[in-house]
């Protein structure tokens, strides 16, 4: 069992569907990260959820709404995306500043 | 505000080479960290390494090495004697800020280097 775990690891939707990606940490860690990986960009954070606080990327769309019901699961709930948010979706999570994050292998979703 | 530049975008080498991805940053930060990860084409980041801004101790593993220089900002990763399995992508990242602030567990990406080991 990986130590981040993300279903589904492929998505294909529709701009009009409602889906959700799931992540799972099994690492006992008190922070958890959604980042999102489009081809020729850097890994851009979008949101990030800790015991303390929740930090939220204001450049996300709000067509993406996170949700963390407790440390060791995340959501990303999507509706009406557009085609552009096609992308490499990674849950990451930490357990201490400065410790690096560990990654799950990402959701591939295709906006259609 | 952070910043993680790669320069390199694709390198490409034949099994055996040594070969050195180059890692430039800037923060204002005091206290950071340094990160190294691995993305073979399954797209799981793979963590490598991580460095304290107070740790310019070079560190060997392996095949793998890191040679951290605060002077001039970088952090640069060598692979020796390279290997058909060491193709993939290769980020370096920064993170950094008071302890206080969210901003100490965010990760800065540079853009990553794409290697190819040809056997």
């Amino acid at each position: 069992e990986t130590g981040v775990t993300q279903t589904p690891r492929h998505l294909v939707m529709g701009m009009t569907n409602k889906k959700s990606l799931k992540c799972e940490q099994h690492l006992g860690h008190n922070a958890m990260y959604w980042y999102k990986q489009s081809a020729k960009k850097p890994l851009e954070l979008m949101f990030v959820y800790s015991l303390e606080e929740r930090v939220e990327n204001n450049s996300v769309p709000s067509r993406f709404s996170p949700e963390c019901p407790n440390s060791s699961h995340l959501f990303l709930h999507l509706h009406t995306l557009q085609p552009e948010d096609s992308a490499l979706y990674l849950c990451a999570s930490s357990q201490e500043r400065g410790a690096g994050a560990f990654f799950g292998q990402g959701t591939r979703l295709t906006v259609v | 505000a952070q910043k993680v530049t790669q320069a390199q975008t694709e390198i490409s080498v034949v099994e055996k080479e040594d070969v050195t991805l180059d890692c430039v940053y800037e923060t204002r930060d005091t206290t950071y960290y340094l990160f190294w990860y691995k993305q073979p084409p399954s797209g799981e980041l793979v963590f490598l390494i991580r460095r304290n801004s107070f740790d310019e101790q070079n560190e060997i593993s392996g095949r793998y090495s890191w040679n951290f220089q605060k002077s001039t900002s970088s952090f640069n990763f060598t692979i020796t004697a390279s290997q058909v399995v060491d193709s993939a992508v290769y980020f370096c990242a920064l993170s950094g800020g008071p302890i206080s602030s969210g901003s100490a567990r965010q990760l800065t990406f540079g853009s990553g280097t794409q290697l190819t080991v040809l056997p």
